[in-house]
């Protein structure tokens, strides 16, 4: 079964550090591959996707995500945070025709 | 983008009453619909997916007859959690899909239900 694992629930860090957030996945074949981001009672608003082709994607907001097969990983990075992005961060494998399994979410904060 | 609008953004309401939520596609066809619900500081659980004109697919564990979900038009969607009791309050995303391919997925700004 198609299935998500973010491994860290809080992470904490300071403006202007970088920041990676981790995403673990499960799926048998190719992985469509999200990253959303949800402020405090709001929807989601996707960051990046990955469907096929060059395994470094780049998304809004300055992030960018590397799909790596090897390690069924898809982790999300940022150079340098801003107290803006203080948020949760959901990473999603497409479990069917777009229907998406979520990751349990990464809660970031950041510190000024 | 394609723009998904979900209507009431907060809704309170008395426990055994039912409550109905809309989603909708504001500029293009929806044929496919899902329902999510969010607990407190926790991931999205797929409820259910919905095909336009034909009955919803409910994952397991949820029960089809308290989370009534209806996709009667390719731009509208409703989510009617009947005789609502405290437990079911939630934050309740939908998110449509289109012709747009596999992956352009857009997402309802959330609704949240209190069952006093």
């Amino acid at each position: 079964a198609q299935s998500v694992t973010q491994p860290d629930i809080h992470i904490t860090v300071s403006e202007g550090a970088s920041l990676e957030l981790r995403c673990n996945y499960s799926y048998g074949a190719t992985p469509y591959l999200f990253w959303y981001v949800q402020s405090p009672g709001q929807g989601l608003q996707l960051l990046l996707k990955y469907f096929s082709g060059d395994t470094l994607v780049q998304g809004i907001k300055g992030f960018e995500a590397e799909f790596k097969r090897s390690q069924s990983s898809f982790n999300l990075r940022k150079p340098s945070v801003h107290w803006s992005d203080a948020a949760e961060y959901f990473c999603a494998v497409a479990g069917g025709y777009n229907k998406l399994i979520f990751g349990a979410g990464t809660r970031l904060a950041v510190h000024p | 983008g394609a723009v998904v609008s979900q209507h009431p953004s907060r809704v309170i309401c008395k426990s055994g009453t039912s409550v109905k939520i809309e989603c909708r596609s504001l500029d293009f066809q929806a044929t496919t619909m899902f329902w999510y619900r969010q607990f407190p500081k926790q991931s999205l659980m797929l409820m259910a997916t919905s095909n336009e004109g034909s009955k919803a697919t409910y994952e397991q564990g949820v029960e089809k007859d308290k989370f009534l979900i209806n996709h009667a038009s390719l731009t509208l969607s409703t989510l009617t959690v009947t005789s609502a009791h405290p437990e079911d309050s939630s934050f309740y995303i939908c998110s449509a899909s289109g012709e747009q391919g596999v992956g352009e997925l857009f997402f309802g700004e959330g609704s949240r239900l209190t069952v006093l």
